[in-house]
């Protein structure tokens, strides 16, 4: 089992919808939750992060944690088309000195106008 | 955008030669980060460093070597570059927090082709 999953996609949402992104992770020791977008051919670029259960919002993105479930989601409402990129998720892990992050493979999102 | 430069930003070069990428930062972090992504695995940790002259090995570091002289550089070095080792490598940098662990900033990233 991969310690971070999430649906390869392409997620297709019409402008305007929302879009749902998922990830399950197997570490439950995990404390630390990070969403990255990264458009082709760029660096990831940090999103959001999350420490404690329950939904955190910043302007059209919320991150929803659920650590009883493993489970880290994001919400994007009034998708745009600039939105369209590949979605990571990122989950730290204790790690000798400090910790990791474990990269999901990343869910590619397409906002069609 | 988090001071990070990587250099180069391309390189080709063959198989048998030792290849040596920088990572500069200019926000005085603590951790530094050296991952390799490639189609189908996504990000992998190479090797990381937690201070000048403190490294330690990520999940991928077979053939990989690092430096970290100073607080603001962080070598990775390919000391024979193998087909294999092709791919795109990120340098990341976080600070430290006692409570929780802080994000990865990363740089723009440097495109490797061993032919």
């Amino acid at each position: 089992q991969k310690e971070v999953e999430q649906n390869s996609g392409p997620l297709s949402v019409p402008e305007g919808a929302i879009a749902s992104l998922n990830c399950t992770y197997s570490d439950r020791g995990s404390q630390s939750f990070f969403w990255y977008r990264q458009y082709s051919g760029k660096s990831p670029e940090l999103i959001m992060f999350i420490y404690s259960n329950g939904d955190k919002e910043d302007g059209r993105f919320t991150a929803q944690l659920n650590k009883a479930s493993q489970y880290v989601s994001l919400l994007i409402r009034d998708s745009q088309p600039s939105d369209s990129a590949t979605y990571l998720c990122a989950v730290m892990v204790h790690y000798n000195q400090g910790g990791k992050l474990i990269f999901g493979q990343g869910t590619e999102l397409s906002v069609k106008p | 955008d988090a001071g990070i430069t990587q250099s180069p930003r391309h390189k080709v070069t063959e198989t048998g030669t030792p290849v040596t990428l920088r990572c500069h930062q200019t926000e005085n972090h603590r951790y530094m980060y050296w991952y390799r992504q490639d189609p189908g695995h996504g990000l992998r940790l190479i090797h990381y460093s937690y201070g000048v002259k403190d490294t330690d090995k990520g999940e991928v570091s077979d053939g990989y070597s690092v430096s970290r002289s100073k607080t603001e550089d962080f070598l990775l070095t390919l000391e024979s570059a193998t087909s294999s080792q092709t791919s795109v490598y990120f340098c990341a940098i976080s600070e430290v927090s006692a409570a929780v662990a802080q994000p990865q900033h990363f740089g723009d990233g440097t495109r490797l082709s061993i032919l």
